[in-house]
C-alpha cells in the first residue's frame, strides 16, 4: 500500500516554543489533513488542504500543501500544554475506481516538559 | 448532533470468539469507514462502505467482516478472534462532497 513517512516521530519541547513536523510521500496525494489526537479518544480534523501550494491556518496551526503534491508541513506557534498528544498526517489517492482511501502517517508524539 | 458514535468502548475476548463492533453516524455521511490502530503503525483501513449497500476491503481486512446496515449503521464483526486483533478500533465517516473523514470515540479491544 501507499507509504507516508511522517517526522519526527516525537518532540520534547517546552511550553510557548514553535514546532514543526512533515509528512513526505513517494506517491501523488490529491489532499492532505492533519489530525490530532488525544490519550484515549479519536483522531479529531485540525486542518484540510487540496491544493498544491496552498498554505491554511486554524488558530495556531498553519499547514502547507507541498508543490510536488508529495508533502505537507503542520506548524505550531508559541505552544501551549494543550497541544500534547499525536498528531497524525493523512493523504488521499483517487484509486482506479474513483474511490478515495485515505493513508496515514506514523504519528508525531508531542509532549511539553515542564 | 453525536457525530460518530461506537460500542463498546472496551472488550476483552478469549481466542476463538466472536463479536460485533457497532458504529453510528448522525451527519447523513455517504462513506463509512473502519481502521484498526496499533502502536507506531499508525491507522490502517480494514474495510470501507462509499455508500448504503456497498462495501469493500482496505488495506488488511483478513479476519474481517462488515455490514452497512443502512445510512447510518456500519458494523465490523470478527468471528473467531485472535491475539492479533488486539487494537483499538475506529469507525469514521465521510460526506459526499467532501475528503474529510471524521472519527469516532474507538473500542479497545484484547483478545487473550
Amino acid at each position: 500500500g501507499q507509504q507516508l513517512n511522517q517526522s519526527p516521530q516525537s518532540m520534547f519541547i517546552q511550553e510557548g516554543e514553535d514546532v514543526s513536523m512533515n509528512c513526505t510521500s513517494s506517491s501523488i496525494f490529491n489532499t492532505w489533513l492533519w489530525y490530532k489526537q488525544d490519550p484515549g479518544e479519536g483522531p479529531v480534523l485540525l486542518i484540510a488542504l487540496y491544493k498544491a501550494g496552498e498554505l491554511t491556518s486554524n488558530g495556531r496551526l498553519t499547514a502547507q500543501f507541498g508543490i510536488t503534491r508529495k508533502d505537507s508541513f503542520l506548524n505550531i506557534s508559541a505552544s501551549i500544554p494543550s497541544d500534547v498528544g499525536i498528531y497524525f498526517c493523512a493523504g488521499t489517492i483517487i484509486s482506479n475506481f474513483g474511490n478515495e482511501k485515505l493513508t496515514f502517517g506514523t504519528g508525531t508524539r508531542l509532549t511539553i516538559i515542564p | 448532533n453525536a457525530g460518530v458514535t461506537q460500542t463498546p468502548k472496551f472488550q476483552v475476548l478469549k481466542t476463538g470468539q466472536s463479536m460485533t463492533l457497532q458504529c453510528a453516524q448522525d451527519m447523513n455521511h455517504n462513506s463509512m469507514y473502519w481502521y484498526r490502530q496499533d502502536p507506531g503503525m499508525g491507522l490502517r483501513l480494514i474495510y470501507y462502505s462509499a455508500s448504503e449497500g456497498t462495501t469493500d476491503k482496505g488495506e488488511v481486512p483478513n479476519g474481517y467482516n462488515v455490514s452497512r446496515l443502512n445510512k447510518r449503521e456500519f458494523s465490523l464483526r470478527l468471528e473467531s478472534a485472535a491475539p492479533s486483533q488486539t487494537s483499538v478500533y475506529f469507525c469514521a465517516s465521510r460526506p459526499g462532497t467532501s475528503r474529510e473523514q471524521y472519527f469516532g470515540p474507538g473500542t479497545r479491544l484484547t483478545v487473550t
